[in-house]
C-alpha cells in the first residue's frame, strides 16, 4: 500500500478486555515498530520486529502485551485484560533495514479504556 | 543510554517570521537524528534527518536542522514560517554504536504560527 496502516483507529474497551490492533506496514519494509503515545507525549518504544522475527520487546510494558507478526508483514498487537493505564494511542511504524534509515508511522490506534 | 530533550513545550511566531524549534539529544556514540511532524488525528510524518556529512540538513516542505557536535544539538529551523506549519513537533535519535534499533523521541513541542 501507499503507507502504513492501522486498524481500528478508534477502539473502546472495557476494563479487562482483551483488544486486537492491527498494521499494515508498507510492503517491503523489512523493520516493524510498535510505540505507544500517552497524551502530551511523544512515543514510547514497545517492540521491535525484522521481518517474522520479533528481535527486541524490551519496552512492552507487562506480559499483558503482545505482540507477532507471524509471515513477517502484517503485525498485530494484543493487550489482555485492558486496566485503564493502557489508554493511549498506539502507533505502528515501518521502515526498510538499516538504522539510517527513517521510519513512516501509521495514523494510530486511539485505545480508551473505560 | 539514549535520550531527547526538546526543553520548549511551545512556540509561538508570526507568520512570515523565521522559526526554531530546539532539540538536545544523548547518545554513548554517535547519533542519527530524525524530526518528525504530527498533525491533529494524524500519524508521525517524517521530516527529515541527519546521518553523516554536511551539517546543514534540509528536508521538507522547507524546513532544514542543523547538527552541531559540540553541542549535541539538532534544532529545526525555516526561514519564514506558514500558518500551515502550525503542529507538534518530535525530535528522535537513534544511537550508531548501540544494538537498539527504535527510536527515542523528545516529549515534543507545539509550534502555533500566528497569522
Amino acid at each position: 500500500g501507499a503507507g502504513v496502516s492501522q486498524s481500528p483507529r478508534y477502539k473502546v474497551a472495557k476494563r479487562g478486555q482483551d483488544v486486537a490492533l492491527r498494521c499494515d506496514p508498507i510492503s517491503g519494509h523489512v523493520s516493524l515498530f510498535w510505540y505507544q503515545q500517552a497524551l502530551g507525549q511523544g512515543p514510547e518504544f514497545l517492540t521491535y520486529f525484522q521481518n517474522e522475527a520479533q528481535l527486541d520487546k524490551s519496552g512492552l510494558p507487562s506480559d499483558r502485551f503482545f505482540a507477532e507478526r507471524p509471515e513477517g508483514s502484517v503485525s498485530t498487537l494484543k493487550i489482555q485484560r485492558t486496566q485503564q493505564e493502557d489508554s493511549a494511542v498506539y502507533l505502528c511504524a515501518s521502515s526498510f533495514r538499516g538504522r539510517n534509515t527513517e521510519a513512516f508511522f501509521g495514523q494510530g490506534t486511539r485505545l480508551t479504556v473505560v | 543510554a539514549q535520550s531527547v530533550a526538546q526543553p520548549e513545550d511551545q512556540v509561538n511566531v508570526a507568520e512570515g517570521n523565521p522559526l526554531t524549534v530546539k532539540c538536545t539529544y544523548s547518545v554513548s556514540g554517535n547519533p542519527y537524528l530524525f524530526w518528525y511532524v504530527q498533525y491533529p488525528n494524524r500519524g508521525l510524518q517524517f521530516l527529515l534527518k541527519y546521518i553523516t556529512g554536511d551539517n546543514l540538513v534540509k528536508g521538507s516542505y522547507g524546513f532544514e536542522a542543523e547538527f552541531n557536535k559540540s553541542q549535541t544539538s539538532f534544532h529545526l529551523k525555516k526561514p519564514s514560517a506558514l500558518v500551515s506549519d502550525s503542529a507538534l513537533y518530535f525530535c528522535a535519535v537513534r544511537d550508531r554504536q548501540t544494538g537498539a534499533n527504535n527510536l527515542f523521541f523528545g516529549t515534543g513541542t507545539r509550534l502555533t504560527v500566528i497569522p
